[in-house]
């Protein structure tokens, strides 16, 4: 058990850019939650997937948000035409479905310039 | 929904002396409630849960929350401070079984120990 990891650990882009992030949850683990994180506030929930099945996205994923989990492993968070708004930091967790237990990552902080 | 309220944005204790942070919590369902810490540059790390099971909840590093469906309160204690637990925590409640189990946090406390 290696925990849950993220890559990249900082990503600096400059309005207008996509940017992509990687989530590898901890293997077994078959949910798989994406958490938004901005300057003194708690994370808020985005999206999650059940295996490869995107089962919930909040209202704060916009359409320019857009996450997969192509073969129920790893996971992409993908933004397009970044806005300084998206500067936050981007959790990932991963659980065993039915234990409610998430075991977080330690998060890729975007900064938009 | 659920929701969670720190009655503390920032909590300041000297070395040795007791913590005490304060989370109330709303739900239309009988929940599930976590304590957090968040060290700065580290990930969300599990403090201690409570899923329906015992009131007192014991978690790592000496910390306790107490369940209390009355007042609606999971308070976050610890006999002693510690240097080392200066952090951010969040008090988290989800409701198991319903919404993909997804997490709803607080705003955190920000603690503070003095030598």
């Amino acid at each position: 058990d290696t925990g849950v990891s993220q890559d990249p650990r900082h990503k600096i882009t400059k309005r207008g850019q996509n940017v992509t992030f990687r989530c590898d949850p901890i293997s077994e683990h078959n949910r798989l939650y994406w958490y938004r994180q901005t300057l003194g506030q708690g994370p808020e929930f985005l999206t999650y997937f059940q295996n490869e099945a995107q089962l919930e996205k909040s209202r704060l994923l916009s359409d320019r948000f857009s996450a997969e989990r192509p073969k129920g492993s790893f996971s992409t968070l993908e933004i397009q035409r970044t806005e300084q708004g998206d500067s936050a930091m981007y959790l990932c967790a991963s659980s065993i479905g039915g234990v409610e237990t998430q075991y977080f990552g330690p998060g890729t902080r975007l900064l938009v310039l | 929904a659920q929701s969670v309220t720190q009655l503390d944005s920032h909590v300041s204790v000297s070395e040795g002396t007791p913590v005490l942070l304060r989370c109330n919590y709303s739900s239309s369902y009988s929940p599930s409630l976590f304590w957090y810490v968040q060290h700065p540059n580290k990930g969300l790390q599990l403090l201690l849960k409570y899923t329906s099971a015992a009131t007192l909840v014991k978690g790592i590093n000496g910390f306790e929350a107490e369940f209390k469906k009355s007042e609606t309160s999971f308070h976050l204690t610890k006999p002693s401070a510690h240097m080392s637990d200066a952090a951010e925590y969040f008090c988290v409640v989800s409701v198991p079984g319903r919404e993909g189990n997804k997490l709803t946090f607080g705003t955190g406390t920000q603690l503070k120990v003095e030598l």
